[in-house]
């Protein structure tokens, strides 16, 4: 079966680094997700990695992928406050052609 | 460039009314179409998606529905609400590997 878990809150001071963590159990996923919600809004993509890949910069944003462990990380460098939100895994099987199965999402509180 | 527009983004219904809510999409063609639910609590729900004009996959047994009438537009449907079907209504499009989500709709239920 497909399951998606992240822990639901995280907080972190202005200008620390966050890591948010997702376990996912599905195997066969090739593409994994994060996507930020702000308030009141609809869910923005973020970045995604493939399966292949174990890392992937963005400017702030770092995600790692630990395939053997099904375990999948986004790290926000120098977080400010304008990165409070809820953060969402996501896995697919093969492309976004296929439904994405979202974990719960994490909320993440940054203090000022 | 590529938009999604869904509405109404907020609605507050009597039970056992009808619903509709609508999505279009603009600047592609053939996109997979998505309806999520989001409920307090329990993170996003896969409610239908569909391939093409006229094809609907269910992901939840339930009653709602949702109907694809032209290429890029996409309608999730209920012909009596339930105080159950309150919650944040996602609407989403994908071409390839990238999935994007429209703005919500917030449906409550009375």
């Amino acid at each position: 079966g497909e399951d998606v878990e992240q822990s639901l809150f995280l907080s972190v001071r202005e200008g620390d680094s966050s890591v948010i963590n997702c376990t996912y159990t599905d195997s066969s996923s090739t593409y994994l997700y994060w996507y930020k919600q702000e308030p009141g809004a609809g869910l923005q993509l973020l970045t995604y990695i493939f399966s292949n890949m174990d890392m992937k910069q963005d400017q702030r944003l770092t995600v790692l992928l630990n395939k053997k462990d099904k375990h999948l990380s986004l790290r926000i460098a120098d977080t400010q406050t304008g990165d409070s939100a809820i953060y969402f895994c996501a896995e697919s099987k093969y492309s976004g052609n296929t439904p994405l199965v979202f974990g719960k999402g994490t909320r993440l509180s940054v203090i000022a | 460039s590529q938009t999604i527009h869904q509405w109404p983004a907020t609605l507050v219904q009597p039970v056992g009314s009808p619903l509709s809510l609508e999505c279009t999409v603009e600047g592609t063609s053939n996109p997979n179409l998505y309806w999520y639910r989001q409920a307090a609590g329990r993170g996003l729900q896969l409610l239908f998606y569909s391939v093409g004009i006229g094809q609907i996959s269910s992901e939840v047994p339930q009653n709602l529905s949702a109907s694809r009438p032209q290429d890029r537009q996409f309608i999730l449907s209920s012909k009596k609400l339930l105080l159950s079907d309150s919650g944040f209504y996602l609407c989403a499009w994908s071409t390839g590997e990238e999935l994007f989500f429209g703005e919500g709709s917030r449906l409550t239920v009375l």
